[in-house]
């Protein structure tokens, strides 16, 4: 069965940028979206963005400034960059694929990595 | 923006009793990308309902998704000690919204 899994550092200093990859294990990357939520006792879940495997990329818009995301098709992995970041961005990040089928069929988020917990502090 | 506002925040009740969650969204939502999602203290969320009404593989038949455009509904007919948890509603239009939550907790 397919499982995600993010990586990346755990502790990030205000105006520096965030970076956390997900490795995808047991399935392919092809034909999904890959999806980066976060998760906050302040704002609940929050999506950030998603990255389809062909490269395509939507951002939420009150993050889209700052947000890039990436896609490494050979290595079955793709990565969010979140630039200036603030203590408004610590938070718990999740690294999730939303199924839809070819005819835009949605099958929900159906697979969520375990969560990394990213903290912002000097 | 579809805002999703779930209720109640909290609801409190025993094993072997019904539970009914409520999602209602600031505007029309396509039933066909509205889904639940079920979380425990420590674990990522878990994909329960699809297409509003659809359970994922391995979901237990006693939760049950109704509802269209803007009311939409979890319920879980008859409530295993593990079913209390955080419940969570989405939706997907040009981006996705997720409601704040129910917490179902034992009473």
């Amino acid at each position: 069965q397919v499982q995600l899994e993010e990586s990346g550092p755990g502790l990030v200093k205000p105006s520096e940028t965030l970076s956390l990859s997900c490795s995808v294990s047991g399935g392919s990357i092809s034909n999904f979206y890959w999806n980066w939520i976060r998760q906050s006792s302040g704002k609940g879940l929050e999506w950030i963005g998603y990255i389809y495997y062909t490269g395509s990329t939507v951002y939420n818009p009150s993050l889209e400034s700052r947000v890039t995301m990436s896609i490494d098709t050979s290595s079955n992995q793709f990565s969010l960059k979140l630039a200036s970041v603030t203590a408004a961005d610590t938070a718990v990040y999740y690294c999730v694929r939303a199924n839809f089928d070819t005819n835009y069929r949605y099958y929900g988020m159906d697979v969520w990595g375990q969560g990394t917990t990213v903290t912002v502090s000097s | 923006e579809i805002v999703l506002t779930q209720s109640p925040g909290t609801l409190s009740l025993s094993p072997g009793e019904r539970a009914t969650l409520s999602c209602r969204a600031s505007e029309s939502v396509n039933s066909a990308y509205l889904a639940w999602y079920q979380q425990k203290p420590g674990q990522a969320p878990m994909l329960l309902i699809y297409d509003a009404s659809t359970r994922a593989p391995g979901i237990p038949d006693r939760f049950r998704g109704s509802g269209s455009e803007t009311e939409f509904s979890l319920t879980i007919t008859r409530l295993e000690p593990e079913d209390f948890a955080l419940y969570f509603c989405q939706q997907y239009d040009t981006m996705y919204t997720f409601g704040q939550g129910t917490r179902l907790e034992m009473k």
